[in-house]
C-alpha cells in the first residue's frame, strides 16, 4: 500500500489567493482526520470525517477554511482567502475501523507557506 | 476529557545511554495510548501502542513503554540510544466518545519531546 497521500507536499501562495490541499487515505480506512502543525500550537486538529461525513469541524480555525470528502478515497482543506498566518505544515490521516486502539496513518504532509 | 501532558520539551542524551520521555495522560474513560514519531521534515510514525491488553508495550526500533494506571503514566524508555533516534516523539492519547455511539473519536497529543542524541 501507498500509505497516505497529500498533494502538493509544498505550496507557497500569497496573501487572499485561494489554496487547496489534497488528501488520498489509506484504501479501506472510514476515517480521514486533518492537522495543522506549527511552533506555536503544536499539532491540532482541524476536522474529521467517518465515512465521508464530517464529525467534528471544532477545530477548523474559522469560516477560511473548509474541508470536504466527497468520496471515501478523496478528500480536500481549503483556504480562502489565505493569509500568513495560516502557513504551517498540514497533515491528513486515515483509520480503519471503530476501536480507539486503531492507530492513525499520516500523511507526508503538505508545507503550506503565505507570503 | 482527554488530555495528556508531555513533562519534558527537550531531552538529551549520549549515544548508547538510556533514554526516558515522560508522559502523564488523563481521561474519563478507558485509554487507548500510543506514541508517535516525528523527524526532521517528515510526517508521522506509530511507534508503539496500548490497548489495555499487556501494560508493557514493544514497539518498533527497540523502544517500549509501560502503563501505569495508578501513576496515570506512559513514559517511553530505550536501553541504548542511537544517533537515528533523534526526532521529535508524541504521546497521544485517545478515548471514545459517548456523544458519538462509541464511534470515531480523536487522538489528543501532547506538546512534544525534542530527543537529541550525542555522540
Amino acid at each position: 500500500d501507498a500509505g497516505v497521500i497529500q498533494s502538493p507536499r509544498h505550496e507557497v501562495t500569497e496573501m487572499g489567493q485561494e489554496v487547496t490541499l489534497r488528501c488520498k487515505p489509506i484504501s479501506g480506512h472510514n476515517s480521514l482526520f486533518w492537522y495543522r502543525q506549527t511552533m506555536m500550537r503544536g499539532l491540532e486538529l482541524l476536522i474529521y470525517f467517518n465515512n465521508n461525513v464530517p464529525i467534528d469541524d471544532s477545530g477548523m480555525p474559522e469560516d477560511r477554511f473548509s474541508a470536504k470528502m466527497p468520496n471515501a478515497s478523496f478528500s480536500t482543506l481549503k483556504i480562502q482567502p489565505s493569509e500568513p498566518r495560516d502557513s504551517a505544515v498540514y497533515f491528513c490521516a486515515s483509520r480503519g475501523g471503530q476501536k480507539t486502539y486503531n492507530e492513525q496513518f499520516f500523511g507526508p504532509g503538505t508545507r503550506l507557506t503565505v507570503l | 476529557a482527554q488530555s495528556v501532558t508531555q513533562l519534558d520539551s527537550h531531552v538529551s542524551v549520549s549515544e548508547g545511554t538510556p533514554v526516558l520521555l515522560r508522559c502523564n495522560y488523563s481521561s474519563s474513560y478507558s485509554p487507548s495510548l500510543f506514541w508517535y514519531v516525528q523527524h526532521p521534515n517528515k510526517g508521522l510514525q506509530l511507534l508503539l501502542k496500548y490497548t489495555s491488553a499487556a501494560t508493557l508495550v514493544k514497539g518498533i526500533n527497540g523502544f517500549e513503554a509501560e502503563f501505569k494506571k495508578s501513576e496515570t503514566s506512559f513514559h517511553l524508555t530505550k536501553p541504548s540510544a542511537h544517533m537515528s533516534d533523534a526526532a521529535e516523539y508524541f504521546c497521544v492519547v485517545s478515548a471514545p466518545r459517548p456523544d458519538y455511539g462509541g464511534a470515531t473519536n480523536k487522538l489528543i497529543f501532547g506538546t512534544g519531546t525534542l530527543l537529541a542524541v550525542q555522540p
